[in-house]
């Protein structure tokens, strides 16, 4: 499967406790893109990345969320001390060029 | 907030019968994309339109972008099951830079 991958698919965790997720995009895709989900809504853009460079942060991103993408090539979203606010299904996508964006199935984070 | 808004927010439509969805900014769009999404799975790209008046098809479905690149259109001919999901249009603004905003989405669900 060439898609992008994203791990866990679902993740429960407790109040203030921290979780990383990881997003395996498209090999040759060069840019990669964080965004959150809640039910109802579009997906909101958290942050960007054109190879290694963190390239664009939302102003949604606390400083308790943090995006790394060593090498340009997987990349980690880390949100520490969860808050039951942190609950939504979070998606990441990658393109070759500014162009369509293909998304993973997501991750859905369920903060208890 | 959502910056595009779609319309209309929910949809039930007999099997068989045409539909449309509209999107539609305040700005003018660097291009507009089309994306379907099945509850709780990643978005799947359906199409992406970037001239003014461009109108693309896929199968049963069509996508239209009006010259002034502020709104477009989504229309599907003798709907099936399958179509049945969330349809979210997403933009690039202008002056952004590698973001694309969302709509809220358009539940379509098909009665047989």
């Amino acid at each position: 499967d060439t898609g992008v991958s994203q791990n866990p698919r679902h993740k429960i965790t407790k109040r203030g406790q921290n979780v990383t997720f990881r997003c395996d995009p498209i090999s040759e895709h060069n840019r990669l893109y964080w965004y959150r989900q809640t039910l109802g809504q579009g997906p909101e853009f958290l942050t960007y990345f054109q190879n290694e460079a963190q390239l664009e942060k939302s102003r949604l991103l606390s400083d308790r969320f943090s995006a790394e993408r060593p090498k340009g090539s997987f990349s980690t979203l880390e949100i520490q001390r969860t808050e039951q606010g942190d609950s939504a299904m979070y998606l990441c996508a990658s393109s070759p060029t500014r162009n369509e964006q293909f998304f993973g199935p997501g991750t859905r984070l369920t903060v208890l | 907030s959502q910056e595009l808004e779609q319309s209309p927010q929910s949809l039930i439509v007999q099997e068989g019968k045409n539909l449309t969805i509209n999107c539609t900014s305040s700005k003018t769009l660097y291009g507009l994309y089309w994306y379907k999404q099945k509850y709780g799975e990643g978005l799947i790209f359906l199409m992406m339109l970037q001239k003014g008046g461009e109108e693309k098809s896929h199968e049963k479905i069509t996508a239209k972008l009006d010259e002034k690149k502020q709104q477009s259109s989504l229309h599907i001919t003798a709907s099936q099951p399958s179509h049945a999901g969330i349809y979210l249009c997403g933009a690039e603004e202008m002056d952004s830079n590698y973001q694309l905003i969302w709509g809220a989405g358009t539940k379509l669900i098909i009665k047989p």
